[in-house]
């Protein structure tokens, strides 16, 4: 059973430009759900995709998109990137909606300057 | 509104010392808790979770939680800390209104002495 694998691990990127993130979620697991993490902070919740539509989203701007395939490999992109940005964004995969049975990927460390 | 306080920011504990981190929720019904280890420049780690049933919850490596709804806690104990235990912990409720989403405390770290 593999896990949850992010690619890439580390990235820099300069204000103002656009990042994709990838997830590829645990093997059986249908749902995929993306978080970011600032420094010194807890996860916060960005959105959630199941069968590849978004199934929910948190108080982030329209920038935040995402995606999700058949195999249930997900993106998070994020456009005109801010200072803020930086941080530490998690997948989740999950089979179904549910939080319980959450998988987090080692996560994406993206810094903006 | 729904949140988790994790009143702790930082605690040192010497090795084989007993350790207790501290989590209470603010949510409207019975919610599901966890708690998750985070090592550096890591992904999270689920230790344990309560759903319902007996309110003192086992985990990995001998880490415990105990609901007391009373309180709106669910504190994390372990009787004998290692140096391996040192990381950042972090207490999750949900799910959130939407039912998608877990909602996180901002995290203690643990440093552990010699």
């Amino acid at each position: 059973e593999t896990g949850v694998t992010q690619s890439p691990t580390h990235l820099i990127k300069t204000r103002g430009q656009q990042v994709t993130l990838r997830c590829s979620s645990q093997s059986g697991h249908n749902t995929v759900s993306w978080y970011q993490q600032a420094l010194g902070q807890g996860p916060q919740f960005i959105f959630q995709y199941y069968r590849e539509e978004e199934n929910g989203r948190g108080n982030f701007p329209p920038r935040f998109s995402g995606l999700q395939f058949p195999n249930y490999s997900s993106e998070l992109n994020v456009n005109a990137l801010e200072l803020d940005d930086s941080a530490l964004y998690l997948c989740a995969s999950s089979l179904g909606q549910a939080v319980q049975g959450y998988t987090f990927g080692s996560g994406t460390r993206l810094t903006v300057v | 509104a729904q949140s988790v306080t994790q009143p702790d920011i930082h605690i040192t504990v010497s090795e084989g010392a007993s350790l207790e981190l501290r989590c209470n929720y603010s949510y409207g019904a019975t919610p599901y808790l966890f708690w998750y280890v985070q090592s550096p420049g890591q992904g999270l780690q689920l230790l344990l979770k309560y759903f319902s049933g007996d309110t003192l919850v086992q985990g990995i490596k001998g880490f415990e939680a105990e609901f007391k709804r009373s309180q709106s806690s669910f504190n994390l104990r372990k009787p004998s800390v290692h140096w391996s235990d040192a990381a950042e912990y972090f207490c999750a409720v949900g799910p959130n209104q939407a039912g998608t989403a877990l909602i996180f405390g901002k995290g203690t770290t643990l440093s552990v002495s010699s």
